[in-house]
């Protein structure tokens, strides 16, 4: 079985300032995918980003970056600029290859972001 | 984009009613939906898995005689909660798969009284 682990609760962060939201994983597959959603107070969930196992370059979209070491089994999530309305949970997800894109989310992270 | 719809977006229900909520895939065609529940400042757990044509796979834990799922064509999945009950108290969330990308619906936040 997949898990994900985000060990951030909650974040602060300023505006126009870049922050970074943790996220490991656990697999013993080799080919999976790691995924950031975003989930504002609406409920709605949001895809930032996508990375796959065997990508060797870092995905970027925009001003979100995923920061991917995959010996250490981790994917963090780079925001950069932040803006007031980056406010907003925040959750990392794995899918294995294969599996119609079936996915396993981390519990969270909300992030505040302050004048 | 591929959008997903939900409905209804909320429901309020005496405990022992049933609720059906329906997703549907508004601009393409879905092999797949997935159902996901959140209860409030958790995380989204997958229910089941829902194939169009065929029986729904359900995950551990997840009773499929009292959440009852029907995709009946390739663009509309429904979850019944059956008998529900304050305990059945969630967010329900639905996505569909295209070309193994998947979009999400906006969700049905259902309160049993």
């Amino acid at each position: 079985a997949q898990k994900i682990t985000q060990t951030q609760p909650g974040m602060f962060v300023q505006e126009k300032e870049a922050v970074t939201l943790d996220c490991t994983y656990d697999t013993s597959d080799q080919s999976y995918g790691l995924f950031w959603y975003k989930q504002p107070s609406s409920g709605e969930m949001i895809f930032l980003i996508y990375q796959g196992s065997y990508d060797e370059q870092n995905a970027t979209e925009g001003r979100y970056s995923l920061n991917f070491q995959k010996a250490r089994k981790s994917a963090n999530l780079v925001i950069s600029a932040s803006q007031l309305g980056d406010s907003a949970m925040y959750f990392c997800a794995i899918a294995l290859t294969g599996t119609a894109s079936k996915l396993t989310f981390g519990t969270g992270t909300r992030l505040q972001v302050t004048l | 984009g591929a959008v997903v719809s939900q409905h209804p977006s909320w429901v309020i229900c005496k405990s022992g009613t049933s609720v059906k909520i329906e997703c549907r895939s508004l601009d393409f065609q879905a092999t797949t939906m997935f159902w996901y529940r959140q209860f409030p400042k958790q995380s989204l757990m997958l229910m089941a898995t829902s194939n169009e044509g065929s029986k729904a796979t359900y995950e551990q834990g997840v009773e499929k005689d009292k959440f009852l799922i029907n995709h009946a064509s390739l663009t509309l999945s429904t979850l019944t909660v059956t008998s529900a009950h304050p305990e059945d108290s969630s967010f329900y969330i639905c996505s569909a798969t295209r070309l193994g990308e998947q979009f999400f619906g906006p969700g049905t936040r259902l309160t049993v009284l």
